[in-house]
């Protein structure tokens, strides 16, 4: 089974700290995906990546930026966090090719809740 | 803006009965998935179904697609407990040539004993 594993279930940080969400996953996926969700709004995709080193801004990259130095890695950075970035922070991720384009499943881990004080 | 819209937001029935959840979504789709979240946890995918399908079956759960009007629905027969959770609707879309699934609000399914 695929696993997507995020660091933290939950993190509470005070407003201006400088925060990381670390995601691992161990099925060698080349596509990788943070999203935050929060009530009435659904999942908005903040940031993804196709290859290390790559990353593509989504919906609501302000105020983020990632790092994906290895393949299994996406990291998520909140560089100065503020209230309104209290959320639940899914990361996600989903194999390439042909075949798997076809599809675009993504794989989810178990989500980080993250209040910022 | 959100390209899936699920309908209702909010469903709760009895144990036994089916569950009817219906998404809505506003442009050309390469295939449309859905997927469930257990309280505080992450989403897990249940079905996928082509833009050239019009009805799949998984187990308990039927999806249908009619891509003249850009909707789907995910039937549940026979809903038990476990079934309790929030469901929602992805749609595979290239936007500005990136590849993305764009998920809809979710609807929260209860299902009372």
């Amino acid at each position: 089974d695929v696993k997507v594993t995020q660091s933290s279930r939950y993190l509470v940080k005070r407003t201006g700290e400088k925060v990381f969400l670390e995601c691992v996953q161990d099925m060698d996926h080349e596509n990788m995906f943070w999203y935050r969700q929060d009530p009435g709004l659904g999942l908005r995709l903040i940031y993804f990546s196709y290859d290390v080193k790559m990353k593509e801004k989504g919906d609501i990259p302000e105020g983020y930026s990632v790092s994906r130095e290895k393949k299994e890695r996406f990291s998520l950075i909140l560089e100065s966090a503020s209230t309104n970035q209290t959320s639940m922070y899914l990361c996600a991720s989903s194999p390439t090719g042909w075949e798997f384009l076809a599809k675009n499943i993504q794989y989810f881990g178990a989500g980080t809740r993250l209040s910022v004080l | 803006s959100q390209q899936g819209e699920e309908d209702p937001q909010a469903l709760s029935i009895q144990e036994g009965e089916n569950a009817t959840m219906n998404c809505s979504y506003k442009t050309s789709i390469n295939n449309l998935q859905w997927y469930r979240q257990n309280s505080g946890r992450g989403l897990v995918h249940l079905i996928l179904i082509r833009s050239n399908e019009r009805e799949k079956h998984s187990g308990r759960l039927r999806v249908t697609l009619d891509t003249s009007k850009k909707s789907s629905s995910l039937l549940i027969t026979a809903s038990r407990a476990a079934d309790t959770a929030s469901y929602f609707c992805a749609t595979d879309v290239v936007i500005q040539g990136a590849q993305k699934l764009v998920f809809g609000q979710g609807t929260r399914l209860t299902i009372n004993p």
